[in-house]
């Protein structure tokens, strides 16, 4: 069926390294996808997007990969800090009549110092 | 600060109890939504509004009641409530109905809501 999962539930980095959190989709219909970062008491905050005709997008310290041929994204996180800390969603868009966003489970990143 | 605020953060009820969360946007956004995430399992969308109207119930159970009375507010009526509803309930915005792609959803921190 349609789901969007996460390939890691948890991932351990070391402060300044580069974080590489990766996410499968399987509905090729869909045409856009996001990323949320979601902190401990508090709500998924938007971090970046892509659509589909696109295969890289970069933002502040933020990289969003899409792989259409084999359906997977990532995010990948420069210098990683302490304050990244945090649980990652992706989420694609497959449109539909109405429009939803499904989410995957999450992958919670821990940065050590 | 996102824009959106959500109140209770916390709140505790009996399966005989009837509350109600808030939600309030200050985005001037068009659209809002209920989202539940439970422990382990995927943001799961329970209800959608455009412009104060319901265009989608996922297939929630009636003891959950939403209200929508004018675009910057919604509620979450809550009756009856059973001790596997407990989890987080979030709220969100966007600027308009996510149909085409492109829309972002702005979320509140969220109600942590335990059924004893």
């Amino acid at each position: 069926g349609e789901s969007v999962g996460l390939h890691l539930p948890t991932l351990s980095v070391q402060e300044g390294d580069n974080s590489i959190i990766n996410c499968a989709y399987s509905n090729s219909a869909s045409d856009y996808f996001i990323w949320y970062k979601q902190e401990s008491g508090k709500g998924p905050q938007f971090i970046i997007d892509i659509r589909s005709n696109m295969d890289k997008r970069q933002g502040q310290r933020v990289t969003v990969l899409l792989n259409k041929t084999v359906k997977h994204l990532s995010l990948q996180i420069a210098a990683t800090q302490p304050g990244d800390s945090a649980v990652y969603f992706c989420a694609e868009n497959y449109g539909g009549s109405q429009g939803n966003l499904i989410f995957g489970k999450g992958t919670k990143l821990s940065v050590k110092p | 600060e996102t824009g959106v605020t959500q109140t209770p953060r916390h709140l505790v009820m009996g399966m005989t109890n009837k509350k109600s969360l808030k939600c309030e946007q200050h985005l001037g956004h068009n659209a809002m939504y209920w989202y539940k995430q439970s422990a382990k399992k995927p943001l799961e969308l329970m209800f959608v509004y455009s412009l104060e109207e319901r265009v989608e119930n996922n297939s929630v159970p009636s003891r959950f009641s939403p209200e929508c009375p004018n675009s910057s507010h919604l509620f979450l009526h809550l009756h009856t409530l059973q001790p596997e509803d407990s989890a987080l309930y979030l709220c969100a915005s966007s600027q308009d109905r996510l149909q085409a792609g492109g829309e972002k959803l702005f979320f509140g921190s969220g109600t942590q809501l335990s059924v004893l």
